[in-house]
């Protein structure tokens, strides 16, 4: 089946610094990936939509310039949190889309900013 | 625009009782419907999907109807177990976008 591998699973940073978030298909090729957020005992909220060779389409109220998404290959987006700051802390998920089997998440990255 | 309802947690369960959670949803169009589970620390996993009005998803003793009359499509169980214990998302797909619902928190009790 599917596999997405999502990158660090966790991470801690200083407030100010920037932090890369991979995300991986593994044994598919990708043409949509999405960035969703994940509040506490919230649901998740699509971030963006990114397509291979292609700008990402982000949300409405989703800051381009502080979470930059590149979409570099069919199996591997990126999302960098740009000058972190406490209140970007929380858990991130990225979903792949294929044709034949549909979408597929990763495990998420827990982000914790200090 | 798009969205999903669904009934708010935290459920608490024994084992082997019966577990329901509902789920309504506002689309245009005919959206495709999915319930997701998330354990502790985790990404989601698809439980079950149904594409079309009448299909039933069905998956691990899990299974929902899509109901187009009334916009639904509850999740049920017949029997938990202790390791159902996960948040449950109920989606729909439409315009190649999910839209989640705000999740259920379900906590089954030896």
């Amino acid at each position: 089946g599917a596999v997405v591998s999502q990158h660090p699973s966790r991470v801690i940073c200083k407030s100010g610094t920037s932090v890369k978030i991979e995300c991986r298909s593994l044994d598919f090729q990708a043409t949509t990936m999405f960035w969703y957020r994940q509040f506490p005992k919230k649901s998740l909220m699509l971030m963006a939509t990114s397509n291979e060779g292609s700008k990402a389409t982000y949300e409405q109220g989703v800051e381009k310039d502080k979470f930059l998404i590149n979409h570099a290959s069919l199996t591997l987006s990126t999302l960098t949190v740009t000058s972190a700051h406490p209140e970007d802390s929380s858990f991130y998920i990225c979903s792949a889309r294929d044709t034949s089997y549909g979408y597929t998440f990763g495990s998420g990255t827990r982000l914790t900013v200090v | 625009g798009n969205s999903v309802t669904q009934m708010e947690g935290p459920v608490t369960l024994s084992e082997e009782a019966f577990l329901t959670i509902n789920c309504t949803y506002t689309a245009t169009g005919y959206p495709s419907l999915f319930w997701y589970v998330q354990y502790p620390g985790e990404g989601l996993q698809l439980l079950l999907k149904a594409t079309k009005a009448d299909d039933k998803g069905s998956n691990k003793g899990f299974e929902a109807t899509y109901r187009k009359e009334t916009t639904s499509f509850h999740l049920e169980k017949g029997s938990v177990q202790v390791s159902d214990s996960a948040v449950y998302f109920c989606a729909l797909l439409a315009d190649y976008k999910l839209s989640f619902g705000a999740g259920t928190t379900v906590t089954v009790r030896a």
